[in-house]
């Protein structure tokens, strides 16, 4: 069992909608968890940064890090179509000296 | 804001090359690491090291060393490049979460 999942997608929504993107992992150590963006042919972009449990909320943007379920999620509101790209979770735990486990990312279209 | 910084977008070198990838960061972070990105497979740790001469394998080491002189400054060797060494490559600095660079798309032909 691969320590983080994370469905591929492709995701296609229409300008304006709720998106919810979701990873699951199996190592209950980890502490950190990360969203990132990476449009095509650019490197990863933080969006964004949680310890532990709980919900953070920074714009449109929303994580929420569920450790009793090993479930964190991503949700974005009021999608542009600049929000397709692909959407990177990770996560680490301090015993690892921070290294990432990174899911495979989930591909979002946001249509006009 | 960090920086980091790859030596360059794009590369196209030939089977047997010696590759150097330089990467650079501005943050005075400790950790660094390389990774390689593709398609299906998602985003592999080749190298990483914590402090100045200190590397540590990653999940992929095979036909790639490191070499860290300076701290902010990490650099990755393909001692021989060969085709299925195609690929994104990325570098990031992090105290906890990671930045990465833009990437450099290496194609072996």
């Amino acid at each position: 069992q691969k320590e983080v999942e994370q469905d591929p997608g492709p995701l296609s929504v229409p300008e304006g909608a709720i998106v919810s993107l979701n990873c699951t992992y199996s190592n209950s150590a980890f502490q950190y968890f990360m969203w990132y963006r990476q449009y095509s042919r650019k490197g990863p972009e933080l969006l964004m940064y949680t310890y532990s449990s709980g919900n953070k909320e920074d714009g449109r943007f929303t994580a929420q890090v569920d450790k009793s379920s090993k479930y964190i999620s991503l949700f974005i509101r009021d999608s542009q179509p600049s929000d397709s790209a692909t959407y990177l979770c990770a996560m680490s735990d301090s015993n690892s000296g921070y290294a990432l486990n990174f899911g495979k990312g989930t591909s979002l279209l946001v249509t006009p | 804001d960090v920086k980091v910084t790859q030596s360059s977008r794009y590369l196209v070198k030939r089977t047997g090359e010696k590759v150097f990838l330089e990467c650079v960061q501005d943050m005075d972070h400790e950790n660094m690491f390389w990774y390689r990105q593709d398609p299906g497979l998602g985003l592999r740790l080749i190298y990483f090291s914590y402090d100045v001469k200190m590397k540590e394998k990653g999940d992929i080491p095979e036909g790639y060393s490191v070499s860290r002189e300076k701290k902010e400054r990490f650099s990755l060797i393909l001692e021989s490049a060969s085709t299925n060494q195609t690929s994104m490559y990325l570098c990031a600095t992090q105290p906890s979460e990671a930045f990465f660079g833009q990437g450099t798309r290496l194609t072996v032909v």
